[in-house]
């Protein structure tokens, strides 16, 4: 799981609430990276930041926000309006740029039930 | 667009057996392309990618992958299987469009069971 952590492991929501999903990086690394894991769907990504005070959508976007004040810090709230949250989320991290071959690190992970 | 597909849901095998477990892509251009491991409830574990070069790629835990242009595969593969080997799979190909960035397309997991 390397520099990457994520808070809290486990997560229960009530419905209609939002809730925010810790992500923090002691790695340097510029781009950092939401995905949302669903049994035998593989990993989707939700958003990303290739720089402080830059995001973008991915693929799944509707129902998530997320805020990239600190190069460190990736946080990813969960609203009230995403229909189907729970799941099991991943953070991650690499140096970014176009033709980046570099690894892509992950998190541990974050299990979020709405109840 | 940039994918991969892992066609199986669950590998088995027994401890001491090679294993493989398979990978095609669709990549227009040169692939750059990841296998990650992930055990119950962690994240997912780096093991190996290609980017260039050789196309037989040794990465951690004694695992390696071959890179094969004409197939469009990058297999997973292990000369003698461990019970601790058991995990989930994912492989990875790095998208390069402006939809994603420059983030990760991943293959749906191959789940796999080493028996004693």
């Amino acid at each position: 799981d390397g520099g990457i952590t994520q808070s809290p492991k486990y997560l229960f929501r009530k419905e209609g609430q939002n809730v925010t999903l810790s992500c923090e990086q002691n790695l340097n690394h510029d781009a950092m990276y939401w995905y949302r894991q669903d049994p035998g769907q593989g990993l989707r990504l939700i958003y990303y930041s290739q720089i402080v005070n830059d995001f973008q959508k991915g693929d799944i976007a509707e129902g998530y926000s997320v805020s990239r004040e600190k190069k460190e810090s990736f946080p990813l709230t969960v609203t009230s309006a995403q229909k189907n949250p729970t799941a099991f989320y991943l953070c991650a991290s690499d140096t970014g740029g176009r033709w980046s071959t570099d690894t892509q690190y992950f998190g541990p992970g974050t299990r979020l039930t709405v109840l | 667009a940039q994918s991969v597909a892992q066609p199986e849901d669950q590998v088995n095998v027994a401890e001491g057996n090679p294993l493989t477990v398979k990978c095609t892509y669709s990549v227009s251009g040169n692939p750059y392309l990841f296998w990650y491991v992930q055990y119950p409830n962690r994240g997912l574990q780096f093991l190996l990618k290609y980017i260039t070069g050789d196309n037989l790629v040794k990465g951690s835990y004694g695992f390696e992958a071959e890179f094969n242009k004409s197939q469009t595969s990058f297999h997973l593969k292990k000369p003698s299987a461990l019970v601790s080997d058991s995990a989930l799979y994912f492989c990875a190909v790095r998208v390069t469009n402006s939809n994603s960035g420059y983030a990760l397309n991943f293959g749906k997991g191959t789940s796999l069971l080493v028996t004693p």
